[in-house]
């Protein structure tokens, strides 16, 4: 079965530190990524997406992936965090037709 | 506005009683999803549709919870009397067929409370 872990659930840090959220996955098959974002009060955005290719893969607001593939793994990164980026993060694995997601990382920034 | 939508955004509910929520998709797309989401958690998948065709259910989808999307456009999900383990977010979303990486697009969910 596809699952998806998330290692961190409270990640705290002050503004422009650098961030770094892991994602691993298990699934045996061609396997799509994502990282959406949740912010307060509001509904589930992409941020990236990987679907093969270049295994680092870059998307809105400065954030970036690199998709690890000898470690099923799947890390969102920022060299640089916002007080705006306090938020939901969830990592989600597509092998089939549906996403499976993670628990979710919740990231506040201190200002 | 051409996102996904839901409605109700926020439903209160007396325990045993039924309650529908509605999603339009994004118009194009022929690939509508329902999802559950309770704090804290990740969103956990219920049931898929292609156009009108009911292709997946979770085992979380009980007898009472039921999904329908009669003409390939809008769907309902409908949960039979409710239970106060019901209370969490429903969130609706949908995506196009033919690519298997299509984006899966959310709407902004619908809350329900069992009281």
């Amino acid at each position: 079965a596809q699952s998806v872990s998330q290692h961190n659930h409270h990640v705290i840090l002050s503004e422009a530190a650098s961030l770094e959220l892991g994602c691993n996955y298990s699934y045996g098959g061609t396997v799509n990524l994502f990282w959406y974002v949740q912010y307060p009060g509001q509904h589930l955005q992409l941020l990236l997406k990987y679907f093969s290719g270049d295994p680092l893969v870059k998307g809105i607001k400065g954030f970036e992936a690199e998709f690890i593939k000898s470690k099923f793994s799947f890390n969102l990164r920022k060299p640089s965090v916002q007080w705006s980026d306090t938020a939901e993060y969830f990592c989600a694995a597509r092998g089939n037709e549906k996403l499976t997601f993670g628990t979710g990382t919740r990231l506040t920034i201190i200002p | 506005d051409t996102g996904v939508s839901q409605d109700p955004r926020h439903k209160i509910t007396k325990r045993g009683q039924n309650v529908t929520f509605r999603c339009d998709p994004i118009s194009e797309h022929n690939r509508l999803y329902w999802y559950r989401q309770t704090l804290g958690q990740g969103p956990e998948f219920l049931t898929y549709f292609q156009n009108e065709a009911q292709l997946e259910k979770s085992r979380l989808l009980s007898d009472r919870f039921s999904a329908e999307r009669p003409k390939g456009s809008f769907s309902t999900l409908e949960i039979q009397r409710t239970e106060q383990g019901d209370s969490a977010m429903y969130l609706c979303a949908s995506s196009s067929s033919g690519h298997s990486g299509n984006t899966i697009y959310f709407g902004e969910g619908s809350w329900l409370t069992v009281v």
